[in-house]
């Protein structure tokens, strides 16, 4: 069964770090360009970062250059967001997300059930 | 950055009826990287359409997709009681791969 499963999420104070982790099974993630996406409470969804299948390529969304780091380990079949100077505005469920086919432009096709990160 | 907007914010709708929404964006998105996804609360986002018209695995075919440069629709041609839910589009020509604001389908 091709699944996401994130994990890592919790509550820390603003300033403070945090690494969220996606363990992949059912399928081998190498191939495959991986996002992160978070959704603020009762807000819509917000595109975080994407790193491609070899991780040679990443990016994101402005509000977390600098702060956040997209990473991946095809060995261990996982995927990571490292969160540093961590924001009252970062709260949110973040889900991590798998691109439908090979290349970075794709539209994500499996999703995790996502992992709650709470600032304050 | 491509900005992605959606209309209308709520729709009120029976079951049966058709449903048309749409999607804006700022400037042309590329070789038609545009996507929709399906939420219902407290679940995570569901792939309906890629590429603007492509039906991911395992969707209805009263869902479909057209448009193309700025302006995008998402069309369910029968809603079924399952289809109430909030629709996001996304646009993944070019980074940051942005989402619209999402339209919210209710019962009337």
């Amino acid at each position: 069964q091709v699944q996401l499963v994130e994990s890592g999420g919790g509550v820390v104070q603003p300033g403070r770090s945090l690494r969220l982790s996606c363990a992949a099974s059912g399928f081998t993630i190498s191939t495959y360009g991986m996002h992160w996406v978070r959704q603020a409470p009762g807000k819509g969804l917000e595109w975080v970062a994407l790193t491609s299948y070899d991780g040679s390529n990443r990016y994101s969304v402005d509000s977390v250059k600098g702060r956040f780091t997209i990473s991946r380990d095809n060995s261990k079949n996982t995927l990571y967001l490292q969160m540093n100077s961590l924001r009252d505005e970062d709260t949110a469920v973040y889900y991590c997300a798998k691109g439908l086919a090979w290349g970075d432009k794709n539209a994500l096709d499996i999703w995790g059930q996502g992992t709650m990160v709470t600032v304050s | 950055e491509i900005v992605l907007t959606q209309s209308p914010g709520t729709l009120s709708l029976s079951p049966g009826e058709r449903v048309t929404l749409s999607c804006r964006a700022s400037q042309s998105v590329g070789s038609s990287y545009l996507a929709w996804y399906q939420q219902k609360p407290g679940q995570a986002p569901r792939l309906l359409i890629y590429g603007t018209s492509g039906r991911a695995t395992g969707i209805p075919d009263r869902f479909s997709g057209s448009g193309s440069g700025t302006d995008f629709t998402l069309t369910i041609s029968r809603l079924e009681p399952e289809d109430f839910a909030m629709y996001y589009c996304q646009q993944y020509g070019s980074s940051p791969f942005v989402f619209g604001p999402g339209t919210k389908v209710d019962i009337k």
